[in-house]
C-alpha cells in the first residue's frame, strides 16, 4: 500500500514564524502535492511537483514555497506564518502514469493553527 | 471557467437502502473522474476510476457511471451501512495533466 506520512499533525504557530511542514512517500512516485482544506472551501492546491527540483504554482501559492531536494520528500513552507493560513494541510503523490488516471494518495493531514 | 457541482448538502439516508451521489461539471472535457472518501479530520482515500469512454464501473457495493452528453456522474452505494458515513469527493483530471480538479464533496449520513 501506498504510504503518504506528514510529520505533524497538529500544529500551533505564533504569527510572523517560520513553519515547515514535511511530507515523505514510499512508492517512488514521481508527483507530489500540497493541498489545503478549509470548510466550504473544498480542496485546494497549492504547489504540486513532478520531479525533484521542479515545483508548480497551484491555484492559492501566495504565502507559501515548497522545496523537493529528494524524490520521496516534499516540504511546505510558511515564510512568515499568519492567522488566516489557519487550516488542515494534506499532502499527497501519485505516479505520474496516465494509465493509473492519475490516482492520488493522501497523507493523514497537517491540522496548523496560527495564533 | 471549470466548474465541478456536487450537492452541498448532506444526504441521509436509511442502513440497506441505496445511496446515489452526483457530480456535474461544466467547461470541462475530462478524461476520467474518481470518487474519494474523506471521513472527518483525516486524508481523502481513493475508491474508483472510470475513464470517459467507460460508461459504468462497479467495485463491491459501489457503482460509478459517467455521462460525458450530460456532463455528470452518479455514485451509488448499495445496501447502505453507517459506515459508509462520510464525505465523497469527485475529482476530474485530463489525460497528460498531473492535477486533478476536486469537487467539495458531499456528505452522507446512514442512519441505523
Amino acid at each position: 500500500d501506498v504510504k503518504v506520512t506528514q510529520s505533524s499533525r497538529y500544529l500551533v504557530k505564533r504569527t510572523g514564524e517560520k513553519v515547515f511542514l514535511e511530507c515523505v512517500q514510499d512508492m517512488d512516485h514521481e508527483n507530489m502535492f500540497w493541498y489545503r482544506q478549509d470548510p466550504g472551501l473544498g480542496l485546494r492546491l497549492i504547489y504540486f511537483s513532478y520531479d525533484v527540483k521542479m515545483k508548480e504554482k497551484g491555484d492559492i501559492p501566495e504565502g507559501y514555497s515548497v522545496s523537493r531536494e529528494k524524490k520521496e520528500r516534499f516540504s511546505l513552507i510558511l515564510e512568515s506564518a499568519s492567522t488566516n493560513q489557519t487550516s488542515m494541510y494534506l499532502c499527497a503523490s501519485s505516479s505520474g502514469a496516465d494509465s493509473s488516471g492519475n490516482t492520488i494518495y493522501f497523507g493523514e493531514g497537517s491540522w496548523l493553527t496560527v495564533v | 471557467s471549470q466548474k465541478i457541482e456536487q450537492n452541498s448538502e448532506a444526504l441521509n439516508i436509511q442502513e440497506g437502502k441505496t445511496a446515489t451521489l452526483t457530480c456535474n461539471y461544466t467547461n470541462y472535457s475530462p478524461a476520467y473522474l474518481q470518487w474519494y472518501r474523506q471521513d472527518p479530520g483525516r486524508g481523502p482515500v481513493f475508491l474508483l476510476l472510470i475513464r470517459e469512454n467507460e460508461k459504468e464501473k462497479r467495485k463491491e457495493r459501489l457503482k460509478v457511471t459517467f455521462d460525458t452528453t450530460l456532463k455528470q456522474s452518479l455514485f451509488h452505494i448499495t445496501a447502505s451501512q453507517p459506515a459508509d458515513s462520510a464525505t465523497y469527493l469527485c475529482a476530474l483530471g485530463l489525460s497528460g495533466y498531473s492535477t486533478l480538479t476536486f469537487g467539495k464533496g458531499t456528505m452522507l449520513l446512514v442512519s441505523p
